[in-house]
């Protein structure tokens, strides 16, 4: 079952904040943050495991709440180059291989 | 750095043609997967591939499709009698392990589109 995320579209002006959610109705071991700019390949941003974890570089960062399913992306201080859409991915606990996509949140980050 | 490659990076083709969209993993991964993506959707998981069986495939991948790892380093995706509905971008995605922890890293992508 898919992930959910929300928003499904914002635009910032650069260096405005933003946050996009992902959450599941199934328990998850992993969550998965890949950017994808038009026309080209997902390219994979981070991963967080169960437990609470949170990650971050530069001025991106992530954080897993397993108890309530969600994931939370955090962009801060945004730039032009962080236009795209942002898709998470989860894993369960069951087929652990695959990556399962939500439909992805666009962020248009303007001057 | 080491990347995943795909060609064609554009195939066209007419409706119950058969195509086989090519990719080569980065050299030590171990697993490798397909996804596609159609346009302005999400992407969607194929099938999984490990130690030259398939290891898990959604419902999309039916028995039009097949995958194989013909020598060490090209991995290919076919499909026998294409449809109009197979029009997409097909990404091939290769990682070192597999399971949860493991980074997919994917190719640059096909875009296959069926007249």
């Amino acid at each position: 079952q898919q992930p959910v995320q929300s928003p499904q579209a914002v635009i910032l002006r650069e260096g405005e904040d933003a946050v996009i959610n992902c959450s599941s109705s199934k328990a998850l071991y992993s969550v998965h943050w890949y950017r994808q700019k038009h026309g080209e390949a997902p390219v994979f941003l981070m991963i967080l495991l169960k437990g609470g974890e949170q990650k971050g570089h530069d001025k991106i960062s992530a954080s897993f709440n397993e108890k309530k399913q969600q994931s939370s992306l955090y962009l801060t201080a945004s730039q032009l180059s962080y236009s795209g859409t942002y898709f998470c991915g989860t894993q369960g606990s069951g087929g652990y291989q695959k990556v399962t996509f939500g439909i992805g949140t666009k962020l248009q980050v303007i001057p | 750095e080491p990347e995943v490659t795909q060609t064609p990076s554009h195939q066209v083709t007419q409706m119950g043609q058969e195509v086989i969209l090519r990719c080569v993993p980065i050299s030590n991964h171990l697993y490798f997967y397909w996804y596609r993506q159609i346009l302005g959707q999400k992407v969607e998981f194929l099938v999984s591939f490990y130690n030259n069986e398939i290891s898990e495939k959604s419902e999309i991948f039916d028995d039009q499709f097949s995958v194989e790892r013909p020598d060490g380093s090209n991995f290919t995706l076919k499909i026998r009698s294409t449809k109009l509905e197979d029009s997409a971008m097909y990404f091939c995605a290769s990682s070192l392990r597999g399971g949860p922890t493991d980074t997919q890293y994917f190719g640059p992508g096909t875009r296959l589109t069926v007249l």
